[in-house]
């Protein structure tokens, strides 16, 4: 079955990198766009950021251009996301999702069980 | 950027009523409209994509309809497992943005 567990989470203080990992099995994963979701405590869902099945486009939300960067290793169907100069705002669990390309308009159809980064000193 | 906005950010409804939560776009985005439901403590799980379309395994309760700017997800017969936080996502364009939620709560 379609799994997705991120890894990576935990308490960092401002200012510092963190690398966000997300290890996909059940299915083809270089077949799939993968995005980045998070969820600040008590907030709605903001989008984040894309990546193509093969790496070759990458998009992001306003909020994070400039600061995160997200990468795929196919041949060890994991997704990451790397985040420097950490913020409070940064605070939230952050979901990998699939991109699915067979269904009309590349719903995101599975989610991992999410990761929670705290920034705190 | 494309704007959703969701109405109304909460509601309260009873078992077995039916339930009808808006979504719209700041501006056309043809059929590229999802909806998702999350439960406290869980990732959202994908109930209608393609605004219309349900998901495999959702039940029949659940229904899209809209196309354009204006979006519309209704449960016909509110079961008690349905409480939870609606959202609404755009796919027509990057950034894909989702609505701000749409809280049910019991009555």
């Amino acid at each position: 079955q379609v799994q997705l567990v991120e890894s990576g989470g935990g308490v960092v203080q401002p200012g510092r990198y963190l690398r966000l990992s997300c290890a996909a099995s059940g299915f083809n994963f270089s077949n799939y766009g993968m995005h980045w979701v998070r969820q600040a405590p008590g907030k709605g869902l903001e989008w984040m950021t894309v990546i193509w099945y093969d790496g070759s486009n990458k998009y992001y939300g306003d909020s994070v251009k400039g600061r995160f960067t997200i990468s795929r290793d196919n041949s060890k169907n994991t997704l990451y996301l790397e985040i420097n100069s950490l913020r409070a705002e940064d605070t939230a669990v952050y979901y990998c999702a699939r991109g699915n390309p067979y269904s009309s308009g590349w719903p995101l159809d599975y989610w991992g069980q999410g990761t929670l980064v705290t920034v705190s000193s | 950027d494309i704007q959703m906005t969701q109405s109304p950010s909460s509601l309260s409804a009873s078992v077995g009523d039916r339930v009808t939560i808006t979504c719209r776009a700041s501006q056309i985005i043809s059929s590229y409209l999802n909806w998702y439901q999350q439960k406290p403590g869980k990732a959202p799980k994908l109930l209608i994509y393609a605004a219309s379309s349900l998901q495999s395994g959702v039940p029949s309760r659940f229904s899209g309809s809209g196309s354009g700017t204006d979006f519309t997800l209704t449960i016909s017969s509110l079961q008690p497992e349905d409480f939870a936080t609606y959202y609404c996502q755009q796919s027509y364009s990057t950034p894909n943005s989702f609505g701000q939620g749409t809280k049910v709560e019991i009555k």
